[in-house]
C-alpha cells in the first residue's frame, strides 16, 4: 500500500521570504511520480511541480523547487519570494508508473502574510 | 487547451431528486476521475474511468452512478443523496498511459443536499 504524509498541516510565511513543506511516503515500488498541487481558496486545484522517481536531478519551476531524497522517501517543496498568490491548500501526490491513480496527503495550508 | 470543464458551478438538490454532474476535456486524454472533495481536506478517489472503461470504483455508494458516454466526457448521476454526500465533486483527466502522467482538474461543482 501507499501512503503520504504531509506533518504540517498549516504553515505561515511573510511576503519574500522562502517557505519548505515537507511530504514524506510510503511505498514498495521503485517506478513512481510525486507531484505537488496547489489549490488556492474557492480555486481551482493546479499543478506546481512534477518530480520523477528515476531522475536524481531535483525539479524547479520558477519560484517551486522540490528537495527529492528517494532512500529517505522524502519529497519537500520549497517556495521562494513568496507572493500573496502563493495562499492555499498545498497536497503533496504519489502515483505509480504501472497505475493511474493518485494518492494524496493532507495538505498544508500555506497563508502568505504581507 | 489544457481545460476540464465542469457543470454545473453549484447545485442544490433534494434528498428525492435525481441530477446529473457533466465533465468534459478536449485534451485527448483517457483517463477519467470523479473526486469528493470536504473543505480542508484532500480529494477522495471515487471512480476512475480507462479508455471509457471504469476501471476503479472506491466503493462508493449506489446513490453515485458514474458514465462515460465518449472519450471526451465523465457524467456522475446523483439520487437519494444524503446530507453528508454535501461536497465539492471534482473531475479530472490524464493521458492515461503515457507521460506526462498528472492530473489536470476541473475547478469542481459544489453540491449541497438538503
Amino acid at each position: 500500500a501507499q501512503t503520504v504524509t504531509q506533518s504540517q498541516p498549516e504553515m505561515s510565511v511573510q511576503e519574500a521570504e522562502t517557505v519548505t513543506l515537507s511530504c514524506t511516503y510510503d511505498t514498495s515500488e521503485n517506478n513512481y511520480y510525486l507531484f505537488w498541487y496547489k489549490q488556492p481558496p474557492s480555486r481551482q486545484m493546479i499543478l506546481v511541480i512534477r518530480q520523477e522517481a528515476y531522475k536524481q536531478q531535483n525539479a524547479t519551476e520558477n519560484r517551486f523547487s522540490v528537495n527529492f531524497q528517494k532512500a529517505a522517501k522524502s519529497f519537500s517543496l520549497k517556495i521562494s519570494d513568496s507572493q500573496l498568490g502563493d495562499t492555499a491548500m498545498y497536497f503533496c501526490a504519489f502515483m505509480i508508473f504501472t497505475g493511474n491513480q493518485f494518492y494524496f496527503g493532507t495538505g498544508t495550508s500555506l497563508t502568505v502574510i504581507p | 487547451d489544457t481545460e476540464v470543464t465542469q457543470t454545473p458551478k453549484h447545485l442544490v438538490m433534494g434528498m428525492t431528486n435525481k441530477k446529473s454532474l457533466k465533465c468534459e476535456q478536449h485534451m485527448g486524454h483517457r483517463a477519467m476521475y470523479w473526486y469528493k472533495q470536504k473543505a480542508k481536506k484532500p480529494p477522495e478517489l471515487m471512480f476512475v474511468y480507462s479508455y471509457e472503461k471504469l476501471s476503479i470504483n472506491e466503493s462508493v455508494p449506489s446513490r453515485f452512478s458514474p458514465e462515460c458516454p465518449n472519450s471526451s466526457l465523465l457524467n456522475l448521476h446523483l439520487h437519494a443523496l444524503q446530507p453528508e454526500d454535501s461536497a465539492l465533486y471534482l473531475c479530472a483527466s490524464s493521458h492515461g498511459q503515457k507521460h506526462p502522467y498528472e492530473q489536470y482538474f476541473g475547478p469542481g461543482t459544489r453540491l449541497t443536499v438538503t
